[in-house]
């Protein structure tokens, strides 16, 4: 079983729409970190988080360590969000590093 | 510079030749991170350097992959005899704590 699990893999949409990307991840992550991959180019991280909800323009990310879930949601998307998202447990035990996500597939058709 | 720079951005190679892959993280950066990710599959972890400490080296596939951090900046990633399988974007990602990554472009490896 993976460490991270994400759901959908592939979402379309129509531009407008809510988006919601959800994200459960196992005991011995300390946090969560969102990032973009859009086609062909690198990776930007969108928000780190260990507690609450954190917002940034359109994007919004929540987490709840109970349950060990975090959610990114996108409103009023737009063509340009077409990316992969991925989803990152941040694991300390002495050294660090992030486990991923399988990533979903976001498409906004106009 | 302002982010993450790796060289070269593209490589194509002989099966059974070496390759080095190389990475500048942002000045000050104490931690550094390789990862790949293969065509179609998530990315993986690969090797972690910290500041002085003994690399983490957990996710090196092989014994053909190495790598090395010089003066606590610049790392290289090398991989030797190098075989299709190992056709991925190779990621690096620096950080001064460990919440907050910046990714370089990449390397996009292609062996024929």
């Amino acid at each position: 079983k993976n460490e991270v699990e994400q759901s959908p893999q592939n979402l379309t949409a129509q531009e407008g729409e809510f988006i919601t990307i959800n994200c459960s991840y196992s005991v011995g992550i300390s946090a969560l970190h969102w990032l973009q991959q859009h086609p062909g180019g690198g990776i930007v991280s969108l928000f780190m988080l260990s507690s609450g909800k954190k917002k940034h323009g359109r994007l919004i990310a929540t987490i709840n360590i109970q349950e060990k879930h975090s959610s990114l949601h996108i409103t009023a998307s737009h063509p340009r969000d077409s990316a992969v998202y991925i989803c990152a447990g941040l694991i300390i035990q002495g050294a660090q590093k992030l486990v991923f996500g399988q990533g979903t597939r976001l498409t906004i058709n106009p | 510079g302002a982010g993450v720079s790796q060289s070269p951005s593209n490589k194509v190679t002989e099966k059974g030749k070496d390759v080095e892959l190389r990475c500048d993280p942002i000045s000050g950066h104490t931690a550094l991170y390789w990862y790949r990710q293969s065509l179609g599959q998530g990315l993986e972890f690969l090797i972690y350097f910290q500041g002085n400490s003994a690399p983490d080296k957990s996710g090196l596939p092989s014994d053909r992959f190495s790598a090395e951090r010089t003066g606590g900046s610049v790392s290289t990633l090398t991989i030797q005899r190098t075989q299709q399988e190992d056709s991925a974007v190779y990621l690096c990602a620096s950080s001064l704590e460990a919440y907050g990554y910046t990714f370089g472009s990449g390397t996009r490896l292609t062996v024929v």
